[in-house]
């Protein structure tokens, strides 16, 4: 079974200084990995997934199979960053189930 | 193109009572899921249809169900409400494998 871990339920930083976020999965296969972002009294939406190997908003994450992990980084925070993060993991098949973290709140302070 | 929307937003119930919600995916989306969203869990999968059909449910007892209609829209029922079901229940469409998922902005369920 998958499994998706994000080991810090809250993070907090100054505004300026780098972010991780931390993300570590369990699946036997080979997942697609996702970010998603939840800022407040906003839906879900996407952030970022690995496959497009993007940088949105300035976040990016790079998928490390033999540590299992995604983590999201950003090197310099801003107060419009303060959310809630999701990792997620897709793992294919003939659905398109996502198995989340429990989330990390991120606050960027002033 | 108009984003997944979900109906009622908030609901109140009393215990042992039942809840329907109901989800509308973006158009020319075939699937929708439903999540349930509570601070201690996080969001947790509760089924997956396609098609009119069931394709995967989680670990959820009976009490909750879903189905799709032919136009793609979907509902949820939980009956025999408890405590613990007050959550947020997000639903999400997607138009196929690879693609991004969209939700809806969730249905508040508080459960008295």
């Amino acid at each position: 079974a998958q499994r998706v871990t994000q080991p810090e339920k809250l993070l907090s930083v100054f505004k300026g200084a780098p972010v991780e976020l931390k993300c570590n999965y369990s699946y036997s296969g080979s997942p697609e990995l996702f970010w998603y972002v939840q800022y407040s009294r906003q839906r879900l939406q996407l952030l970022l997934r690995h496959i497009s190997r993007e940088s949105i908003k300035g976040f990016t994450a790079d998928l490390n199979k033999g540590e299992t992990s995604f983590h999201l980084k950003k090197p310099f925070a801003q107060e419009e960053d303060s959310a809630m993060y999701y990792c997620a993991l897709y793992s294919g098949g003939s659905n398109y189930k996502l198995t989340f973290g429990k989330g990390t709140l991120l606050t960027v302070n002033p | 193109k108009a984003g997944v929307t979900q109906t009622p937003r908030y609901l109140i119930k009393t215990r042992g009572q039942q809840v329907t919600l109901s989800c509308s995916p973006i158009s020319g989306h075939r699937s929708v899921s439903w999540y349930q969203q509570t601070p201690g869990q996080g969001l947790q999968f509760l089924f997956e249809y396609f098609s009119e059909t069931q394709r995967n449910k989680g670990n959820f007892p009976g009490r909750f169900s879903g189905r799709q209609f032919s136009n793609s829209r979907s509902e949820m029922n939980v009956s025999t409400l408890e405590l613990g079901d007050s959550a947020l229940y997000l639903c999400a469409s997607i138009l196929g494998a690879g693609n991004e998922q969209f939700f809806g902005p969730g249905t508040r369920l508080t459960v008295l």
